[in-house]
């Protein structure tokens, strides 16, 4: 069983509105969850990092959320532009072993004109 | 500033054949991972290293080998490709995985193809 899990799986949003990205995940206990950003052909870059007691985290037009109690986070988009159209992906880290992160299957977000 | 590269970027190989994947670093990070993206998959954990002559296995390492004898390179050997390693091979690094905020630099991937 995946141990995270991110919905909706792909959305298709017009230029210059707000999109909000789900990310629900198992993985107890946990030392960090982070948001990655991946154009296609690239490899992930990092966009947020948040430990379990930190709620939100932003970065730009990227406002991340997470809520340990219900093991759920977020990743808000404001203002798309054509250039978020990309694959965002949840990760997860273990508490106990960094190397073995959890990472889901990435929402992919297209932005329109 | 190099940061992390991958070589060769494509790559077309024969069932059986051995193909190496290079990856290089130039942060002097302590860690390295060989991750595979396929479609309906998350990325998936093939083999990281800790530091050099330090490796161990991951979610995926059958049929992989690795070896680090260089903290800046970390490569991956297919020793007999078969068309379930068709995949994108993205390799990555960290500076110490103790830092609760560390976080994993990718590089560009290879593009894999086993016919």
């Amino acid at each position: 069983k995946n141990q995270v899990e991110q919905s909706p799986q792909s959305l298709i949003i017009l230029e210059g509105k707000n999109c909000t990205l789900q990310c629900n995940y198992t993985v107890s206990p946990f030392s960090n969850l982070r948001w990655y950003k991946q154009d296609t052909g690239r490899g992930p870059v990092s966009l947020t990092i948040m430990t379990f007691s930190e709620n939100t985290k932003s970065n730009g037009r990227y406002t991340a959320t997470l809520d340990a109690d219900t093991k759920q986070s977020s990743l808000h988009i404001t203002a798309s532009q054509l250039s978020d159209s990309a694959s965002y992906i949840c990760v997860v880290s273990p508490l106990y072993g960094n190397n073995r992160l959890a990472f889901g299957k990435g929402n992919q977000v297209v932005v329109i004109p | 500033d190099a940061g992390i590269t991958q070589s060769p970027r494509y790559k077309i190989t024969e069932t059986g054949r051995q193909v190496t994947l290079m990856c290089h670093q130039t942060w002097s990070h302590s860690y390295m991972f060989w991750y595979r993206q396929d479609l309906g998959h998350g990325l998936r954990l093939i083999y990281y290293s800790a530091a050099a002559d330090i490796t161990d296995k991951g979610e995926v390492p059958d049929g992989y080998v690795v070896s680090r004898s260089k903290t800046e390179n970390f490569p991956l050997t297919l020793e007999s490709a078969t068309r379930s390693q068709t995949s994108v091979y993205f390799c990555a690094s960290s500076g110490h995985s103790d830092r609760k905020e560390e976080t994993q630099y990718f590089g560009p991937g290879t593009r894999l193809l086993v016919l």
